[in-house]
């Protein structure tokens, strides 16, 4: 049974046309992540959201922007993409933030490609 | 800077023989350390965790230990199985109300039949 699901698995867009990934839970968890992955890197946290609360990485630029509408639902919108935004989005949640021990389950994720 | 460290990109090793995947931090205020395995067009799946007041975690073939004054962490897998080969990440956690995870960039395990 899917628990975090990413659509779509593969986008292609173009340079500066804004494009948005969606992820959808069913394990009702609080908190929703955004993570970026490029090649042989590190995922990379964007933005959570905790509930409603939104928080914002210092370093995630401001072309990323992100919405939750309900508990079950949560997008990321990329305003202008550049080529540097092509990655992998890795979309995860949580029941509570990890610090307390809580697992973040991962959706496959989104590769995004920028023409 | 990199705050976790994954020095060993690739990993081989023989099918029934012990795979150890090591990790460094630089934060000793790090508290919860935990590993996760990715295959191939899938997301990372948790494996087993560690918190800093334990130097020790076990979970079948899957240990993991916890040198806290060397800011180092390993995974050791006994015995290692072909279906073990996927990436293997490590992460911490750090404490207070906005604590996220820190992912290293991952080490490649393949195990050879």
């Amino acid at each position: 049974d899917a628990m975090v699901i990413q659509n779509p698995r593969y986008q292609v867009t173009q340079f500066g046309k804004p494009v948005t990934l969606s992820c959808s839970q069913t394990l009702n968890h609080n908190v929703m992540y955004w993570y970026q992955q490029k090649s042989s890197q590190a995922p990379k946290l964007l933005f959570h959201y905790y509930d409603k609360d939104f928080n914002n990485e210092a370093d995630t630029p401001d072309n990323f922007q992100s919405r939750r509408p309900n508990t079950s639902f949560c997008f990321l919108d990329i305003r202008s993409p550049g080529l540097g935004d092509a990655a992998m989005y890795l979309c995860a949640t949580s029941r509570a933030l990890p610090s307390g021990g809580e697992t973040q389950y991962f959706g496959p994720g989104t590769r995004l490609l920028v023409l | 800077d990199q705050q976790v460290k994954q020095n060993s990109p690739s990993l081989s090793v023989q099918e029934g023989r012990i795979s150890i995947l090591n990790c460094d931090y630089t934060n000793s205020m790090f508290d919860y350390f935990l590993w996760y395995k990715k295959y191939p067009a899938e997301g990372p799946t948790f494996l087993i965790s560690i918190s800093s007041i334990k130097d020790k975690n076990e979970d079948g073939r899957f240990t993991v230990f916890l040198n806290k004054s060397a800011k180092h962490l390993s995974l050791h897998i006994v015995p290692s199985q072909p279906g073990d080969s996927a990436v293997y990440f490590c992460a911490v956690a750090y404490g207070g109300s906005q604590g996220n995870l820190i992912f290293g960039k991952g080490t490649k395990l393949s195990v050879k039949p």
